[in-house]
């Protein structure tokens, strides 16, 4: 019963360096979602994937790129790290996105990304 | 596109007593209103929800409400306990495709003193 894993949970990068974050979920959800978590900021939309073959730009993609990799997974990767970049990283799923569909998400335990 | 402004940013109650915590929004198309429960080194998980054709929804010894005409909701926590600790995020839903599903407040940290 794991629901939605990310990978990995904590990460020092220095800056310039690029990585992945992986996120994989077992409930044959449709939709995928990236958000970043800064104090004082709440949660902060990256990128998300409405359906498999589908990725769009939320509300603060600049720096980062995903890949939907099948329905289960959905990879968000940092090309060039800035320390601006440091945060925690939130994947979540739910069954549909897009408008009027309002299921719940379910978030995975977070990556705590630091650039130095 | 929407905005969801949530307050206080910090509340700290005593054991027993009753916790409130206010959002607005901005869209009056938005029609649900989740609440999210984030423990530390956790990821936010739901634990109650509103739609717009309901004014109060209770579970147990939380509730919510929901005032369609000032474009508010509030949750309300009763006969607090030490477990209720957490950081609280409002949402609401969104019509803006760069917002996905849902527009989330900046969180309350809720701290229950035993």
């Amino acid at each position: 019963n794991a629901g939605v894993t990310q990978t990995p949970k904590f990460q020092v990068l220095k800056t310039g360096q690029s990585m992945t974050l992986q996120c994989a979920q077992d409930m044959n959800h449709n939709s995928m979602y990236w958000y970043r978590q800064d104090p004082g900021m709440g949660l902060r939309l990256i990128y998300y994937s409405a359906s498999e073959g589908t990725t769009d730009k939320g509300e603060v993609p600049n720096g980062y790129n995903v890949s939907r990799l099948n329905k289960r997974e959905f990879s968000l990767r940092l090309e060039s790290a800035a320390p601006s970049q440091t945060s925690v990283y939130f994947c979540a799923s739910s069954e549909n996105a897009g408008q009027g569909n309002t299921g719940e998400l379910f978030f995975g335990e977070g990556s705590r990304l630091t650039v130095l | 596109g929407e905005n969801v402004e949530q307050h206080p940013s910090t509340l700290s109650v005593q054991e027993g007593d009753s916790a409130v915590i206010k959002c607005t929004y901005s869209d009056s198309a938005s029609n649900y209103f989740p609440w999210y429960k984030q423990e530390l080194g956790k990821g936010p998980q739901l634990i109650i929800d509103i739609r717009s054709n309901v004014g109060e929804k209770k579970d147990q010894r939380i509730a919510v409400t929901l005032n369609k005409t000032a474009k508010h909701f509030s949750l309300h926590i009763t006969e607090t306990q030490p477990e209720d600790s957490a950081v609280y995020f409002c949402a609401a839903s969104s019509r803006v495709r760069s917002q996905g599903n849902l527009i989330f407040g900046k969180g309350t940290k809720l701290s229950v003193k035993p």
